[in-house]
């Protein structure tokens, strides 16, 4: 049982480029969430969907972009990177809305800007 | 978001109980307890949550206070893997957000 799947686990990017982080649940989860990490911080979350079809913002949205593609996938995309930007990225998911269930996360990618 | 607090740091010895505390004197009605850990380099781990009743699980167990002003997780044997650090978090009901402070770093000693 895979969980929660990212690619790439590891990224350098130049300032400016772009680049688009994948995410895949196997869990048949509703609800998907993109965090990230900053070094001796807590988790921060960037953008979640609720549901297919839907999208929101969460606390520091701002230079990212995401797609649901369908039930399984999430997709956070970077398109102007900025070194501001370099952190520890976790997909997460859970089965629905709400405080009733748990995160499963993935592994995270860590991206360098430089 | 209502805040806990928990001790910066703990230790305990490999098959020994751990208790981990923590502090969260402003919960409202709605506030579901959450705990997770994180190992070194690793994603966060769901451990357990829960409302107002005490939880068990196969990774551990979760007692809350009467008045759910704090709650104690307990993991019955520690092992080397245990080692982590971890977070207790308030999630009010209909939220999305999970809101990770600094944690517990638990070191188990062999």
């Amino acid at each position: 049982n895979a969980g929660v799947t990212q690619t790439p686990k590891f990224q350098v990017l130049k300032t400016g480029q772009s680049m688009t982080l994948q995410c895949a649940q196997d869990m048949n989860h509703n609800s998907m969430y993109w965090y990230r990490q900053d070094p001796g911080m807590g988790l921060r979350l960037i953008y979640y969907s609720a549901s297919e079809g839907t999208t929101d913002k969460g606390e520091v949205p701002n230079g990212y972009n995401v797609s649901r593609l369908n039930k399984r996938e999430f997709s956070l995309r970077l398109e102007s990177a900025a070194p501001s930007q370099t952190s520890v990225y976790f997909c997460a998911s859970k089965q629905g809305q709400g405080s009733r269930y748990g995160y499963t996360f993935g592994s995270g990618t860590r991206l360098t800007v430089v | 978001d209502a805040k806990t607090t928990q001790p910066n740091s703990m230790e305990s010895n490999e098959e020994e109980p751990v208790h981990l505390p923590c502090n969260h004197s402003t919960i409202s009605g709605t506030d579901y307890i959450h705990w997770y850990r994180q190992l070194p380099s690793q994603g966060p781990e769901y451990v357990i949550h829960g409302l107002t009743s005490n939880v068990n699980n196969r990774m551990a167990s979760l007692a809350i206070a009467e008045d759910r002003k704090s709650s104690t997780l307990i993991l019955h044997r520690a092992t080397l893997r245990d080692a982590a650090v971890y977070y207790c978090i308030l999630t009010q009901g209909g939220s999305e957000k999970l809101v990770f402070g600094k944690g517990t770093k638990l070191t188990v000693n062999p």
